[in-house]
């Protein structure tokens, strides 16, 4: 059964450091997704993106984050200079072409730490 | 933010019965619903979904029921069984557009042998 894919699936990084979370979507979906879980917290929606642009983004999503397509089978999210509160488990997720109503699919998630 | 609420935290039932975790929402523009089981340190694993053209949908032993009046659904898993123990999310989207999904606070399900 076809599946999301994300590395690393643990990430330590030191304040003010760059990361790059990658994805791997389900290969014949063609919306993609951001979403982090602060722990405790609600599952909480960061980005979509399709046709190469982001369709929407929350509030969370700032100048220090951004996300790219950068082959045909790769989605990756950058967050330029991290902060304590980014920590989080982030989730990537796709939905195949078709009816609104089609499920967001979640991959395993990467726990990213940041000290 | 509290559009999607899913007041019970914690639910223990005994295996063989059936589990009932609900969820309330407040946005009217939400027109389609999705319950998600998630285990701890994986990602939300689809269980069912409904659109509000329904009321209810059935997969085999689960089963969600949507009051758009009320604006409350539940699901429901009958017969409940040890695997089943796990955090139940519910979710919530807007049609044409307007993608993102948003989620409750979940509830902890345990079966007890």
């Amino acid at each position: 059964e076809p599946e999301v894919t994300q590395t690393p699936s643990h990430q330590v990084t030191q304040m003010g450091q760059e990361v790059i979370l990658r994805c791997v979507p389900i290969s014949n979906h063609l919306y993609f997704y951001w979403y982090r879980q602060i722990l405790g917290q609600k599952v909480e929606f960061l980005v979509s993106f399709y046709n190469n642009e982001i369709s929407e983004k929350s509030e969370i999503f700032d100048d220090q984050f951004s996300v790219e397509r950068p082959d045909g089978s790769n989605f990756t999210l950058k967050i330029r200079s991290t902060k304590l509160e980014d920590s989080a488990m982030y989730f990537c997720a796709s939905r195949g072409v078709g009816q609104i109503t089609d499920t967001q699919y979640f991959g395993p998630g990467t726990r990213l730490t940041v000290l | 933010d509290q559009q999607v609420k899913q007041n019970s935290p914690s639910l223990s039932v005994q295996e063989g019965r059936i589990s009932i975790l609900n969820c309330d929402y407040t946005n009217s523009m939400f027109d389609y619903f999705l319950w998600y089981k998630k285990y701890p340190a994986e990602g939300p694993t689809f269980l069912i979904s409904i659109s509000s053209i329904k009321d209810k949908n059935e997969d085999g032993r689960f089963t969600v029921f949507l009051n758009k009046s009320a604006k409350h659904l539940s699901l429901h898993i009958v017969p409940s069984q040890p695997g089943d123990s796990a955090v139940y999310f519910c979710a919530a989207g807007q049609p044409f557009g307007n993608e993102k999904l948003t989620f409750g606070t979940g509830t902890r399900l345990t079966i007890i042998p």
